[in-house]
């Protein structure tokens, strides 16, 4: 059973750079069946899709956030990150990081199939 | 992007009532649409794919029906367990977007 756990700090400043971390356990994010995502929610709201990654490296992006987003993989410990930089009050939220497997059938497709349990990040001075 | 946009935003229900929510793409989406639930403080599970497809594991009460731009989430007997937040959400485009929830909750 494939678990993944975000980790990272709980309150950014202002203008900063928000950081955060998802490990994965029970499968590798060097498989080459699945994509590592980054979603968002902040209080009492819906769900944003920030972006994900491949284990080659490949990003997708949301373009309301490509200016300051960035997502990258270590293979070698079986994590993937996210960087958010100058981030405002408009950045906190619950974090949520979620692998993306490719279901088939008649409509095939990249679902969300496992996430993380999700971290609060709260952008304050 | 595409827009999707979800009804009712919340509703009262009892357990063993037949609930529907709806949920509308601004652009054709064929079924590439994704339902997920909700539970307060917990992650959002996938319950349905390609609009009907259960996920294994997902109980039979619920179903998924649409393409196109209209799609809708059918639980067929509620129970205590279905009392949470559904959202839906496309996955035929980048940037993949969700729906603005449906809340159920007890009557």
């Amino acid at each position: 059973q494939v678990q993944l756990q975000e980790s990272g700090p709980g309150l950014v400043k202002p203008s900063q750079t928000l950081s955060l971390t998802c490990t994965v356990s029970g499968g590798s994010v060097s498989s080459g069946s699945y994509y590592w995502n980054w979603i968002r929610q902040p209080a009492g709201k819906g769900l944003e899709w920030i972006g994900r990654i491949y284990t080659s490296g490949n990003t997708n992006y949301n373009p309301s956030l490509l200016s300051r987003v960035t997502i990258s993989v270590d293979t070698s410990n079986n994590k993937f990150s996210l960087k958010l930089s100058s981030v405002t009050a408009a950045d906190t939220a619950v974090y949520y990081c979620a692998r993306d497997q490719l279901f088939g059938g008649s409509f095939p497709g990249w679902v969300f199939d496992y996430w993380g349990q999700g971290t609060l990040v709260t952008v304050s001075s | 992007a595409i827009r999707m946009t979800q009804s009712p935003s919340s509703l009262s229900a009892s357990t063993g009532d037949r609930v529907t929510i709806a949920c509308r793409a601004s652009q054709g989406i064929s079924s590439y649409l994704a339902w997920f639930q909700q539970e307060p403080g917990k992650a959002p599970k996938l319950l349905i794919y390609a609009a009907s497809t259960l996920q294994s594991g997902v109980p039979s009460r619920f179903s998924g029906s649409g393409s196109g731009t209209d799609f809708t989430l059918t639980i067929s007997c509620l129970q205590s367990a279905d009392f949470a937040t559904y959202y839906c959400q496309q996955y035929y485009s980048y940037p993949r977007t969700f729906g603005q929830g449906t809340k159920v909750e007890i009557k």
